[in-house]
């Protein structure tokens, strides 16, 4: 069955430092992968969705990045973060099936603190 | 591009019924619907694939229009577990990966 990993749980970082997630997914190849914001009280903003390595989309400008340097791996980062940087961000995957469209998964998320 | 969700909020006791709306402006492949606990991941529901599709998950049902954009999650006889913030995400025609959520209603269900 497949699983998705996805680490730090809890960070608190000063504003202007560096960010890393990261994220892993097991049990299956090629999946489509996601990062999404959720601040605090409010939606879920997609924010990068990949569907292969080196082929990433941005859907927000903002300071962060992310990158897919093997087929199942999944990292945001940014920089030099910023106060309005702080959320529950979210790592997910999905496969496409013709049956099942792009059903995504979420990881158990990570609470980021911007002080 | 985000779809509309509504209504915003909802308050129930238990056993009574709910609708959740969720309507795009923009042509829709499938229609995926979640459920949020306070401070965890969105839990999958159901997706709706196909145009006037329904599916069912014990009591929790959905609706596809695909002519009018639009879905509907119907709760019947809520239990007090089926309190949380529901997410419709939609995605548009064709595989492409990308999966857009409306802005989430919180249900709360009393004794």
């Amino acid at each position: 069955s497949q699983t998705i990993h996805q680490w730090p749980a809890t960070l608190v970082q000063p504003v202007g430092s560096p960010l890393s997630l990261e994220c892993t997914v097991e049990g299956t190849s090629n999946p489509n992968l996601y990062w999404y914001r959720q601040a605090a009280g409010r939606g879920l903003q997609l924010l990068f969705y990949s569907i292969g390595i080196d082929q990433i989309s941005s859907e927000v400008p903002q300071n962060l990045s992310a990158s897919r340097p093997q087929d199942r791996q999944f990292i945001l980062s940014s920089k030099k973060l910023l106060l309005s940087d702080s959320g529950f961000y979210l790592c997910a995957w999905s496969v496409w099936g013709q049956g099942s469209g792009n059903t995504i998964y979420f990881g158990e998320g990570s609470w980021l603190t911007v002080v | 591009q985000q779809p509309v969700q509504s209504p915003q909020a909802v308050i129930l006791r238990e056993g009574e019924d709910a609708v959740i709306n969720c309507s795009s402006s923009k042509a829709l492949y499938s229609v995926h619907w979640y459920r949020q606990k306070h401070g965890e991941a969105p839990v999958f529901l159901m997706i709706l694939l196909k145009g006037g599709e329904q599916k069912g998950h014990e009591k929790i049902s959905a609706s596809f229009n695909e002519k009018k954009q639009q879905s509907s999650l119907y709760l019947t006889a809520s239990q007090l577990s089926y309190s949380g913030t529901y997410f419709c995400g939609t995605s548009p025609s064709g595989n492409t990966g990308k999966l857009i959520f409306g802005q989430g209603t919180t249900l709360q269900v009393k004794p």
